[in-house]
């Protein structure tokens, strides 16, 4: 069974750029979360979805951010515009069940 | 709000020696706990997890962690270090909304 599939697996954009990472989770998997992950820190959720619906996304900066997963499969974030405080590696997994959490391999993203 | 805590951002042993990475939670109510490892430019996988059954837990690749409500812990342990368990380790803890709450991690260092 394929994993979860994220891509680009890096990214370098200068600041005020658009970036959008993609991402395919595990087939049958309802549950989608995006998380960001600082150097050195553990991930933190960005948005939560069940099927098409975001059921949190309070901790998404919403002036810059936004993420969709239209159909209740793929999903994509998206970061407009960029600064340099966004460099981090996004992660995102996919969930059966609340409480077990399957990730992909991430995007870093580097904004120079 | 939940919060997890792992004493020890840098944790080093030798090949052969016994592997004790320590997490402390904070929650008033009995939580789901979880244990994850990423290595190098890879997500995050799973490596065992506390849902109020035994509390003593097994995981993959040797590893077990023992929840102690008394001591609001949740240590993970492996009775002999293997090179390739050189990785980041993360404690998790599930609060009241679903959503999963990462510890800043713990890097395992193995000596030879």
């Amino acid at each position: 069974e394929a994993g979860v599939v994220q891509s680009p697996r890096y990214k370098i954009i200068e600041k005020k750029q658009p970036v959008a990472f993609w991402c395919n989770p595990i087939s049958g998997h309802n549950t989608l979360y995006w998380y960001r992950q600082n150097l050195g820190q553990g991930p933190e959720l960005l948005i939560r979805y069940e099927n098409e619906e975001a059921v949190d996304d309070s901790q998404l900066p919403k002036d810059r951010f936004s993420a969709e997963r239209l159909k209740g499969v793929d999903s994509t974030l998206k970061i407009q515009p960029a600064e340099l405080g966004d460099s981090a590696v996004y992660l995102c997994a996919s969930s059966p069940s609340y409480n077990e959490q399957f990730f992909g391999p991430g995007t870093r993203l580097t904004v120079l | 709000a939940q919060s997890v805590t792992q004493l020890g951002s840098h944790v080093s042993v030798s090949e052969g020696a016994l592997v004790l990475l320590r997490c402390n939670y904070s929650s008033s109510v009995p939580p789901y706990l979880f244990w994850y490892v990423q290595y190098p430019n890879q997500g995050l996988q799973l490596l065992l997890k506390y849902t109020s059954a035994a509390t003593l837990v097994k995981g993959i690749n040797g590893f077990e962690a023992e929840f102690k409500k008394s001591e609001t812990s949740f240590h993970l342990t492996k009775p002999s270090a293997h090179m390739s368990d050189a990785a980041e380790y993360f404690c998790a803890v599930s609060d009241e909304n679903d959503k999963i709450i990462f510890g800043k991690g713990t890097r395992l260092h193995i000596l030879p």
